[in-house]
């Protein structure tokens, strides 16, 4: 399965608004609403924040949101905090009927 | 607080075969897909296989298709993945995930996730 593409890496300043992209193709990120994303610090479990392009579960603060246009989904996290640096990854439903992982995103606050 | 306790790993030669579980609790299993996820050394996720509420409908990622099985026990709360005919590229930390939703592959994300299980395949 194809892997989707993301940033190696990003960064931003406390305070600050960033945007994570995660670009796949019309068989899995453009042509479902089933994109989800994941935070995961070092040695710990992923945690969703994201889930269906751009609802959010209950607990995950309001500065994180996601959206999704063509084949490209985004994440966007504003107000950025220091306990936000992480490594992130997207997941898309795709038409062979798997799920497919992004190759993540090592987020750093300045 | 859900739980997902995953059990079963360790070192195995290449050609081997390990039997993962995965004991849930604190939320009805049985109204749930599960899915098993693997994070290799140093590497990024890998969605590896997923199974209905039922256990009727199974699917699995090319990379493990007709040499891992996925099953659940709704009646003991678990969840289990048979792991046959490993390679050294099968080495990963593996978790156990439970779907937001009884959608397998699509609605919910996987909302609780295990603290996952060292799988080493080697010589």
């Amino acid at each position: 399965q194809s892997v989707l593409t993301q940033p190696a890496s990003v960064s931003g300043s406390p305070g600050q608004s960033i945007t994570i992209s995660c670009t796949g193709t019309s068989s899995d990120v453009g042509g479902y609403n089933y994109v989800s994303w994941y935070q995961q610090h070092p040695g710990k479990a992923p945690k969703l924040m994201i889930f269906d392009v751009s609802d959010r579960p209950s607990g995950v603060p309001n500065r994180f949101s996601g959206s999704k246009s063509g084949n490209t989904a985004s994440l966007t996290i504003s107000g950025l905090q220091a306990e936000d640096e992480a490594d992130y990854y997207c997941s898309s439903y795709t038409s062979s009927s798997t799920l497919v992982f992004g190759g993540g995103t090592k987020l750093t606050v300045l | 607080e859900v739980q997902l306790l995953e059990s079963g790993g360790g070192l195995v030669q290449p050609g081997g075969s390990l039997r993962l579980s995965c004991a849930a609790s604190e939320f009805t299993f049985s109204s749930y897909a599960m899915s098993w996820v693997r994070q290799a050394p140093g590497k990024g996720l890998e969605w590896v296989s997923g199974i209905s509420v039922s256990g009727g409908s199974t699917y699995y990622a090319d990379s493990v298709k007709g040499r891992f099985t996925i099953s659940r026990d709704n009646s003991k709360n678990t969840l289990y993945l048979q792991m046959n005919s490993l390679r050294a590229d099968d080495t990963a930390v593996y978790f156990c995930a439970k779907r937001g939703s009884s959608s397998v592959l699509r609605q919910g994300g996987f909302d609780y996730w295990g603290l996952g299980i060292l799988v080493t395949v080697s010589s």
